[in-house]
């Protein structure tokens, strides 16, 4: 079974503070994406990474940087946390391919971040 | 501008009652999914559609892809308490990587 784990359920921070989302799967994906959930908008997607080090930006990226370092390993990283950037984050893999089986993304349990 | 519209955002049922909730575009999708999430969880799929037409059946989940692949419905026979969370369409777009999701449709079965 693929697991994706992402390092906190919930997280508290302050406005201004730096904050790092940590995301790792064991199932050797190529791509790895970081969504944000809020109520009435669904997910949307603030950067993904096709490769170790290659991203592209998503939706919704303004605030937000990323880190893929190595390929299990993709980090979202918030320079100066702002109270709108109160939200789920939740973290995504799957294989690289153009099938209906390489389609499924496979999500992690969330973090629930609160900026105050 | 949201791809993916999901109808109703909200329903309430008693258990054992049928249901139906809606995925529509105005855009044409190679393939669709439907996925639940749980509270306190990450979305998981449960069938993708792929052809025009198609029907899936996952056990009292009947999945049917629109003819002109625009539009997917979701119907639950004889809902269940544990059918309950966040039911959300998805589909492929702009990259085979990049996939979009509805605003979802949040199902509360009541015992």
């Amino acid at each position: 079974d693929v697991k994706v784990t992402q390092s906190s359920r919930y997280l508290v921070k302050r406005t201004g503070e730096k904050v790092f989302l940590e995301c790792v799967q064991d199932m050797d994906h190529e791509n790895m994406f970081w969504y944000r959930q809020d109520p009435g908008l669904g997910l949307r997607l603030i950067y993904f990474s096709y490769d170790v080090k290659m991203k592209e930006k998503g939706d919704i990226p303004e605030g937000y940087s990323v880190s893929r370092e190595k390929k299990e390993r993709f980090s979202l990283i918030l320079e100066s946390a702002s109270t709108n950037q109160t939200s789920m984050y939740l973290c995504a893999s799957k294989q690289e391919g153009y099938s209906v089986s390489t389609d499924t993304q496979y999500f992690g349990p969330g973090t629930r971040l609160t900026v105050l | 501008t949201q791809l993916l519209e999901q109808s109703p955002q909200f329903l309430s049922i008693q258990e054992g009652e049928n249901l139906t909730v809606y995925c529509n575009s105005s855009s044409v999708f190679s393939s669709l999914q439907w996925y639940r999430q749980e509270p306190g969880e990450g979305p998981v799929l449960l069938v993708t559609v792929v052809t025009g037409g198609e029907v899936k059946k996952l056990k009292r989940l009947t999945f049917q892809f629109g003819d002109a692949r625009k539009d997917s419905s979701l119907h639950i026979t004889a809902a269940q308490t544990g059918d309950t969370g966040l039911y959300l369409c998805a589909g492929p777009y702009s990259s085979a990587s990049k996939i979009i999701f509805g605003s979802g449709t949040r199902l509360s079965i009541r015992p």
